[in-house]
């Protein structure tokens, strides 16, 4: 079957640095994308990862491991806006067609 | 500005009633999704269709329609066969094929409560 897992909930501080975690066991994978959702509101796509390594854009970076079934999202200088849902989904076959983790909340502190 | 358009933003239903849910995009993009979000939970797979006249079931289809009579839109129906269809609903489109770093793009969503 096709899984996807990341913690449910995170609480960070302003201005620190914070990594959500996402580790899936699907067939065909081919590619894992990263998106931010404010509560009642649309999801926005933050990254996409294909090949193992890092992609940084910005404050936010994405690390994928191919082998280990394993990707990160690091967000960098918390600041209070990036409070919201993170929602890791992998591409599976060579279709467009997603498949969702049920997302990380993620609350920063002042 | 190209976009994806969900209407209405927030949706009554009655017993017994059907309603449907409008998406349209002018992205010119081939692939259309419909999802379910339930709070707290990720984003479930309804429908989706890869071309005109075309579309497959998702991971919950059961108490749904959809039609793609046009590459613009793609409505959901959701019929009284669905005994629980309280949720955020999200449409999205993307380009068809898998093979590149585009992702797929959301509307603002339909909140669709039971009266």
């Amino acid at each position: 079957g096709q899984n996807i897992d990341q913690p449910t909930e995170m609480t960070a501080t302003e201005g620190a640095i914070v990594q959500i975690n996402c580790t899936y066991q699907t067939s065909g994978f081919n590619g894992l994308f990263w998106y931010q959702q404010h509560a009642g509101e649309a999801p926005t796509f933050l990254s996409y990862n294909v090949l193992d390594g890092l992609e940084e854009k910005g404050r936010f970076s994405s690390f994928l491991s191919r082998s280990k079934g394993y990707s990160y999202l690091l967000l960098k200088e918390l600041q209070m806006k990036d409070s919201a849902s993170y929602l890791c989904a992998v591409r599976v076959g060579a279709t467009n067609k997603l498949i969702f983790g049920t997302g990380t909340l993620l609350a920063v502190q002042p | 500005d190209g976009g994806i358009t969900q209407s209405p933003k927030y949706l009554f239903r009655k017993e017994g009633q059907n309603v449907t849910l409008s998406c349209e995009q002018n992205l010119n993009h081939d692939a259309m999704y419909w999802y379910r979000q339930d709070p707290g939970q990720g984003l479930r797979l309804i429908y989706y269709s890869q071309i005109v006249n075309d579309f497959q079931k998702g991971d919950i289809a059961e108490g749904y329609s959809v039609s793609r009579e046009k590459k613009e839109s793609f409505p959901l129906t959701v019929t009284s066969a669905q005994k629980n269809p309280t949720a955020f609903y999200l449409c999205a489109s993307s380009i068809r094929q898998g093979s590149s770093n585009q992702p797929q793009h959301f509307g603002d969503g339909t909140r669709l409560s039971i009266l």
